[in-house]
């Protein structure tokens, strides 16, 4: 059964530096987006992007946050410059079409830890 | 504005009894509605959707959920529980799109736990 892949699975990073969570998503949807959830609070949504680009951003999602598709099989959330807030569990999704009709498939998660 | 609410933080259940994950949800028209399973050390895991049709929707292991318009809820059900049913469950909602936003909305989490 095809599935979402993330890497890495935990990634410990300095306050300040730069990290790139990668995503593999399922290869015949066209709908990627990246959810957070922090330590024993409920999962939030950060972005959402189709057709190579940002389709919707939460308020969470601000300039240090980017994403990209940088060919046809990744997709990537880059924080810029990590603050200790940042630390979270970070999910990756993606879906046929709009959620409403196929629903999303979530990722197995990256777990960010930020010193 | 759309919005989840699980109302319990935990729900514990003996094995083999029947058990009700509770959600209620709020959006401006008409909901799609979701639920997730996150099992430790996992992701989450898509288990069942409501967009339209017979208010009881069917999915993955067993589970069930009533839609519920009048009461604006999406209870989770399972006539028989499992042990391994024990996570973490996840009700989520979108409201029916007027453009391309395809953001979910989670609630907080219930967390499952089945007595042997």
């Amino acid at each position: 059964e095809p599935e979402v892949t993330q890497t890495p699975s935990h990634q410990v990073t300095q306050m300040g530096q730069e990290v790139i969570l990668r995503c593999v998503p399922i290869s015949n949807h066209l709908y990627f987006y990246w959810y957070r959830q922090i330590l024993g609070q409920k999962v939030e949504f950060l972005v959402s992007f189709y057709n190579n680009e940002i389709s919707e951003k939460s308020e969470i999602f601000d300039d240090q946050f980017s994403v990209e598709r940088p060919d046809g099989s990744n997709f990537t959330l880059k924080i810029r410059s990590t603050k200790l807030e940042d630390s979270a569990m970070y999910f990756c999704a993606s879906s046929e079409g709009t959620s409403g009709r196929t629903g999303q498939f979530f990722g197995p998660g990256t777990r960010l830890t930020v010193l | 504005a759309q919005s989840v609410a699980q109302p319990e933080d935990q729900v514990n259940v003996a094995e083999g009894n029947p058990l009700t994950v509770k959600c209620t949800y709020s959006v401006s028209g008409n909901p799609y509605l979701f639920w997730y399973v996150q099992y430790p050390n996992r992701g989450l895991q898509f288990l069942l959707k409501y967009i339209t049709g017979d208010n009881l929707v069917k999915g993955s292991y067993g589970f069930e959920a009533e839609f519920n318009k009048s009461q604006t809820s999406f209870h989770l059900k399972k006539p028989s529980a499992l042990v391994s049913d024990s996570a973490l469950y996840f009700c989520a909602v979108r409201d029916i799109p007027m453009n391309r936003d395809d953001k979910i909305i989670f609630g907080k989490g219930t967390r499952l736990h089945i007595l042997p």
